[in-house]
């Protein structure tokens, strides 16, 4: 079984400013990582995916993240948002082998002028 | 690559009415799973498929709740006798999984479905 944990539900930055949305998981089986942002009535996107390799991963509209295996952690990271950032956002993990993900509640990133 | 689509994407019936909704994924893509959404939640999973074998099925798709996906391509998703606590977002998603291993699940826009 595994299970991913958003420490924020709602998360208000002021445009420019630096952010950081948390996800912590827990599982008893390699995983793979993944963010995505949702905008009001649409679907996910993938903001960017963390499968092996270099623990920084990069993704697209200038966010990062960084998996931390000892702290079973996958922080997202943007050094400064716009408003067009204000979403929801999701962490989820993937069995290796599975396939199905499991995500997390969601984070609401509102950024403020 | 038009990536995935869903249809129709809101639909509003009444409590014990039958509903279906399809999801085109996209092409070459073997793995198909479906997802449901409800307000404040992330997604929860509910059952997938590689190309024509539905592989697994939540606990939460109860027997009211059918998937197929006939030739391996589209998929449709049938709720019958809906409740009001069926009322969420259905998202469908595909992925292209090779050797057995996952891989990165694109999503559809969703259905959003209402029972009054």
């Amino acid at each position: 079984a595994q299970s991913v944990t958003q420490l924020d539900s709602q998360v208000p930055v002021f445009e420019e400013a630096p952010v950081e949305l948390r996800c912590n998981y827990s599982s008893s089986v390699s995983v793979y990582l993944f963010w995505y942002v949702q905008y009001p009535n649409q679907g996910l996107q993938l903001l960017l995916k963390y499968l092996s390799g270099s623990t920084l991963v990069k993704g697209i509209n200038g966010f990062e993240a960084e998996f931390n295996k000892s702290q079973t952690s996958f922080h997202l990271r943007k050094p400064s948002v716009h408003i067009s950032d204000t979403a929801e956002y999701f962490c989820a993990v993937t069995n290796t082998n599975a396939g199905k993900s499991t995500f997390g509640d969601g984070t609401t990133l509102t950024v403020k002028p | 690559d038009t990536g995935v689509s869903q249809n129709p994407r809101h639909k509003i019936t009444k409590r014990g009415q039958n509903v279906t909704f399809r999801c085109d994924p996209i092409s070459e893509h073997n793995r198909l799973y479906w997802y449901r959404q409800t307000l404040g939640q992330g997604p929860e999973f509910l059952t997938y498929f590689q190309n024509e074998a539905q592989l697994e099925k939540s606990r939460l798709l109860s027997d009211r709740f059918s998937a197929e996906r006939p030739k391996g391509s589209f998929s449709t998703l049938e709720i019958q006798r809906t409740e009001q606590g069926d009322s969420a977002m259905y998202l469908c998603a595909s992925s292209l999984t090779t050797g057995g291993k996952a891989e990165t699940q694109y999503f559809g826009p969703g259905t959003r479905l209402l029972v009054l």
